[in-house]
């Protein structure tokens, strides 16, 4: 199973939006709505911020929002905070296995 | 509160086998699967596989397939990960972490074991 694609890194200032994507196959991103979204800080652990698409787990905040389209999947993190600074994946169940994304660096500029 | 404790750091010779375990609490055990991710140093997460702590059956990645055991112990809340012929790309920091459902995100993480392979 392939990694799912996107982009090394995205950037924005404080209280701008960035969107990252995260491409797939229709054996995975395009075969099931169970795309999810991660953000790891370093040296910590994943903390979930989006699944089945674009549901929210219980606090996390509304400024994060999910969406897909064919074999892609998007994430926006809208109102750009310091604290958003991190790595974000993607991840994606693939019929009996799981995939996750190559990653992006998020940067507050 | 959901908690994933996981045991401690591991340094093991190439070709040895390392077992990893998860202990769970604040939630009722065989409500989530388990699966184990891990993360080589400056790389993307990986999936290894799961266990439905329900039925104790597993899924493994192709990569794994044969040389990863996923199990659990439902007395104790606690999962267990075992790798075999283990190699220096083996090196890698090891969480697990739980899911509700199938295809569902995985709600709660593990603090994470440092597996480090080297002669």
């Amino acid at each position: 199973q392939s990694a799912l694609t996107q982009p090394p890194s995205a950037s924005g200032s404080p209280g701008q939006s960035v969107t990252i994507s995260c491409t797939g196959t229709s054996s995975d991103v395009g075969g099931y709505n169970y795309v999810s979204w991660y953000q790891q800080h370093p040296g910590k652990a994943p903390k979930l911020m989006i699944y089945e698409v674009s549901k929210r787990p219980s606090g996390v905040p509304d400024r994060f929002s999910g969406s897909k389209s064919v074999n892609t999947a998007s994430l926006t993190v809208s109102g750009l905070q310091a604290e958003d600074e991190a790595d974000y994946y993607c991840s994606s169940y693939a019929g009996i296995s799981y995939v996750f994304g190559t990653g992006t660096k998020v940067t507050v500029l | 509160q959901v908690q994933l404790v996981q045991s401690g750091a591991e340094v093991k010779k190439p070709g040895a086998s390392v077992k990893v375990s998860c202990k769970a609490s604040g939630y009722t055990f065989t409500n989530y699967a388990m699966h184990w991710v891990r993360q080589a140093p400056g790389q993307r997460l990986e999936w290894m596989g799961w266990v439905n702590t329900g039925n104790g059956n597993t899924k493994f990645s192709q990569k794994f397939q044969g040389r990863i055991s996923i199990t659990s112990d439902t007395s104790a809340s606690t999962g267990y990960m075992e790798l075999s012929s283990l190699r220096s790309e083996d090196t890698a920091v090891y969480y697990c972490a739980i899911a509700a459902a199938a295809g569902s995100g995985f709600d709660y993480w593990g603090q994470g074991t440092l597996v480090t392979v080297s002669s």
